[in-house]
């Protein structure tokens, strides 16, 4: 299947800074999704996108859907402990989506 | 009912038994599937139903094999498993746009 590269592979940063992270592919996609996945859980849908050049907001998550369709990014601001989990951006061409390598994030208090 | 549902949560089984992993959804979404995911990967995807029909097989082992009794139901029946097939197994439905996952079955082969 297709890879989607994910940016950066792992983050540790102190409660109450930013957190941004990307996702990009050699294809384009028609939708971007962002998700959250926390140790033994199904992953969680945070932010769709659907057309190129979109930005939108999720309380203090923002993601944005590429210029190109080939690429998405996520901001987090002012993190907080409960942000700890995995992100996975996944991109969708007709019914299949594929997923990016994820980005481990790590919040300390 | 916005809600995928999974059981077991967790099964453990020796590597000749013939278990069922179970998925169910009430959202009228026509497209579910299965994934396999490992500790800290993304989810790998399996199997696609669409309209209750297979319509994708990554190539998976025929030791895995779905099935799709109804629109709202999946099922993903194991038989003579590895160990190297331990892993947290996710179904998931879709409708258009985003999926929806459930919460996944955890799975342990001894």
């Amino acid at each position: 299947g297709q890879q989607l590269n994910q940016s950066p592979q792992s983050m540790f940063i102190q409660e109450g800074e930013d957190v941004s992270m990307n996702c990009t592919s050699s294809s384009i996609f028609n939708t971007w999704l962002w998700y959250k996945q926390d140790p033994g859980e199904g992953p969680v849908l945070l932010i769709a996108l659907y057309k190129a050049g979109e930005l939108t907001s999720n309380g203090r998550l923002t993601a944005q859907f590429g210029i190109t369709r080939k690429d998405s990014f996520l901001n987090i601001s002012a993190s907080i402990p409960s942000d700890v989990g995995i992100y996975f951006c996944a991109g969708r061409t007709g019914n299949q989506f594929y997923f990016g390598t994820g980005t481990s994030l790590t919040v300390i208090p | 009912d916005t809600e995928v549902t999974q059981t077991p949560k967790h099964l453990v089984m020796g590597m000749t038994n013939k278990k069922s992993l179970k998925c169910e959804q009430h959202m009228g979404h026509r497209a579910m599937y299965w994934y396999k995911q490992k500790a800290k990967k993304p989810p790998e995807l399996m199997f696609v139903y669409s309209y209750e029909k297979l319509s994708i097989n990554e190539s998976v082992p025929s030791r895995f094999s779905p099935e799709c009794p109804n629109s709202s139901l999946l099922n993903l029946h194991l038989h003579a498993l590895q160990p190297e097939d331990s892993a947290l197994y996710l179904c998931a439905s879709s409708q258009d746009y985003g999926y929806t996952f459930g919460s996944g079955t955890r799975l342990t082969v001894v």
